[in-house]
């Protein structure tokens, strides 16, 4: 079954603004990924954040887990046109070693 | 230097028809999956291997066959193609620890081929 939810669904912004992105899940897990794909490419890692942590920052990438809620979310601070991506999260569910993704935010970023 | 490379990256052929996708990865990885992405970009998981050994089978027809001939290469032969099997196909690869452990699972994908059965 799909594990992991993102809301909204597409998004669109304009350069300079901050985007943020939700997902939701529905077993306990080990951790939770988050990853980008541009338009015909393959997905590229981004974050990765442990089921002990509640926040993580990358760069201009923020990234909150609440277990209590199975919940995380994904903030893109001054968004840029080469942020327009799909960003899709993924958690590796607690006992077991594959990713199960969700279905992807579409971000469009207008320059 | 590609770190997860597939061929080919376009495939366009008619139903019936028997083909195949190559993975390769220079990552120094145990584990390689395959996954299928739809038209509304849903992201499945076909199989995985660690090692050459096969770990993951998802609920996948079984006119599809992996087969790992080492750890660095991944192979996906589709036989008896079908309209549905239309997507693209990524192949993706990890270091992989225990089950339980929270070491890191990242994956890193290759390009994708996009097939195409008419």
């Amino acid at each position: 079954s799909q594990q992991g939810e993102e809301d909204p669904q597409a998004l669109s912004i304009q350069e300079g603004e901050n985007a943020t992105m939700n997902c939701s899940y529905k077993t306990s897990i080990n951790n939770l990924q988050w990853y980008r794909q541009n338009s015909g490419r393959g997905l590229v890692h981004l974050i990765l954040i442990r089921s002990n942590e509640r926040e993580k920052h990358s760069g201009r990438l923020r990234v909150t887990l609440d277990t209590s809620k199975k919940s995380s979310s994904l903030l893109i601070t001054a968004s840029r046109a080469a942020d327009t991506a799909s960003y899709f999260c993924a958690t590796v569910p607690y006992g077991n070693n594959r990713l199960a993704f969700g279905k992807g935010n579409q971000v469009v970023v207008i320059p | 230097d590609t770190a997860v490379s597939q061929t080919p990256k376009y495939l366009v052929t008619q139903m019936g028809n028997d083909k195949s996708i190559k993975c390769e990865q220079n990552l120094g990885h145990d584990t390689m999956y395959w996954y299928k992405q739809d038209s509304k970009k849903f992201l499945k998981i076909m199989f995985s291997y660690n090692n050459k050994e096969l770990i993951i089978n998802e609920t996948v027809p079984n006119r599809f066959s992996p087969k790992s001939p080492d750890k660095a290469h991944l192979n996906l032969h589709i036989n008896s193609l079908e309209l549905g099997d239309s997507a693209v196909y990524f192949c993706a690869s990890s270091q992989v620890g225990m089950v339980g452990d929270r070491r890191s699972y990242e994956q890193y994908f290759g390009p994708g081929t996009r097939l195409t059965v008419t």
